[in-house]
């Protein structure tokens, strides 16, 4: 029973290069959520997808973020055009469904780094 | 939108102590609140949770309080040992299956 996957677990960019940053759920779990991590700081909430969809993007940047969770495959979240402030730990989370007492499980983070 | 805070930062106690974090909240339609444990270089690991309709939650060595008139919860940690060292998040969330509000963390390291 594998948890959430998440890769690559290290990303190298140079500034103004993409990165693409991949997440697939447990098995059974139709939501994904998305956190970054700032060095020696909390979580900050991004975006929340369902399947072919975007629940609340409240917390993902207007420019040069996108995120996308297609029927088939894993959740993508797409940063554009990077910045040295972009370098961060990237965790993805996944919970069964929104109604019910359901946890968010949390994938082992990709680890962004600008030069 | 809400805003959690964590209280204290660091904490540093003898092993077989006792171990007390705090967390305070701002929106009061939130009733979900997980604790997280994440090790270094770690992914965050749910050890508690606690929902509005309870007041304190224990599991083994851990537990949780909640006072939702005061709008705050703490964790409890007792007989400490050293492989609890890690960083302590709490979050809050208007449902289980919403975003959560994560604290700013608390370092804690049990001293063998």
């Amino acid at each position: 029973n594998a948890g959430v996957m998440q890769n690559p677990r290290h990303l190298v960019r140079r500034r103004g290069q993409e990165a693409r940053l991949r997440c697939s759920p447990m098995k059974g779990h139709s939501h994904v959520y998305w956190y970054r991590q700032l060095p020696e700081e909390g979580l900050k909430f991004m975006v929340y997808l369902q399947k072919e969809n975007i629940i609340d993007e409240s917390g993902m940047p207007k420019e040069r973020f996108s995120a996308e969770f297609p029927k088939e495959g894993p959740s993508i979240l797409r940063i554009q055009q990077v910045v040295r402030g972009d370098s961060a730990a990237y965790f993805c989370a996944s919970s069964p469904s929104r109604q019910g007492n359901n946890e968010q499980f949390f994938g082992p983070g990709t680890r962004l780094t600008v030069l | 939108g809400e805003n959690v805070e964590q209280h204290p930062s660091t904490l540093s106690v003898q092993e077989g102590d006792s171990a007390v974090i705090k967390c305070t909240y701002s929106d009061s339609a939130s009733n979900y609140f997980p604790w997280y444990k994440q090790e270094l270089g770690k992914r965050p690991q749910l050890i508690i949770d606690i929902r509005s309709n309870v007041g304190e939650k224990k599991d083994q060595r851990i537990a949780v309080t909640l006072n939702k008139t005061a709008k705050h919860f703490s964790l409890h940690i007792t007989e400490t040992q050293p492989e609890d060292s890690a960083v302590y998040f709490c979050a809050a969330s208007k449902n289980s299956g919403d975003k959560l509000t994560f604290g700013t963390g608390t370092r804690l390291a049990v001293r063998p």
